[in-house]
């Protein structure tokens, strides 16, 4: 089965800043996808970025960049010129991309960081 | 285009009762996936329905049952409600259930928040 690990409860940052959550996951799998989902007070879980795993390119969404290392199973997030409406939590999901299974469809999501934006 | 759609907001029940839940799909989408997120927690896929069928469950017991109705839309049911239950139920609709990766974004709902007394 596949999991996935934040290890840092909790993130602030000063408003303009950069500030970078940690994820990492394990599996046996080759091919999957990985994702940060921003999940803000108003509890609307909001898609940030996605990752292919067989791209070896970081993907990047305006002010939000990823840096996944497949080998050591690391995807993590930068959030860059931080704003107040960033603040939220974000949570680190993983998702197979073979078909079938009794998991189809299933995204697995860490604990989330609760990233606060200090102005 | 509306988005996902959930009601009710909030829901109060006590242990042993019986709870529906239901999610309106955004539109175009045939795929409706169900999480819960305990507080403080990430959320916890529940199963996934894909054109009116049951296509993948996660590790919930058979008291937590669902269905997909013509229109895409969808409703999650407990039964004998536990404690354990109390949680934000999320629905997430998507174009598909497969692997391209340009149709199976699961766009989320705002939840259902669920207490059990």
């Amino acid at each position: 089965a596949q999991t996935v690990t934040q290890s840092q409860p909790e993130m602030s940052v000063q408003e303009a800043e950069t500030v970078t959550l940690s994820c990492t996951y394990d599996t046996s799998e080759s091919d999957y996808y990985l994702f940060w989902y921003k999940q803000p007070p108003s509890r609307q879980m909001i898609l940030v970025i996605r990752q292919e795993a067989y791209k070896q390119q970081n993907a990047t969404e305006n002010r939000f960049s990823v840096n996944f290392q497949k080998a050591a199973k690391s995807f993590s997030l930068k959030i860059s010129d931080s704003q107040l409406g960033d603040a939220a939590m974000y949570f680190c999901a993983y998702r197979s991309a073979r078909d079938g299974g009794t998991s189809y469809g299933k995204l697995t999501f860490g604990q989330g960081t609760i990233l606060t934006v200090h102005p | 285009e509306t988005g996902v759609t959930q009601s009710p907001t909030h829901l109060i029940k006590t242990r042993g009762q019986q709870v529906t839940l239901r999610c309106s799909s955004q539109s175009g989408h045939n795929t409706v996936s169900w999480y819960q997120q305990a507080l403080g927690q990430g959320p916890q896929f529940i199963f996934q329905y894909y054109r009116e069928e049951e296509n993948g469950r996660g590790n919930f017991p058979p008291r937590f049952s669902g269905l997909q109705f013509p229109n895409y839309s969808s409703e999650l049911n407990v039964n004998a409600l536990e404690l354990d239950d109390s949680a934000l139920y999320l629905c997430a609709s998507s174009l598909s259930p497969g692997w391209d990766s340009s149709r199976n974004e699961q766009f989320f709902g705002p939840g259902t928040r669920l207490t059990v007394l």
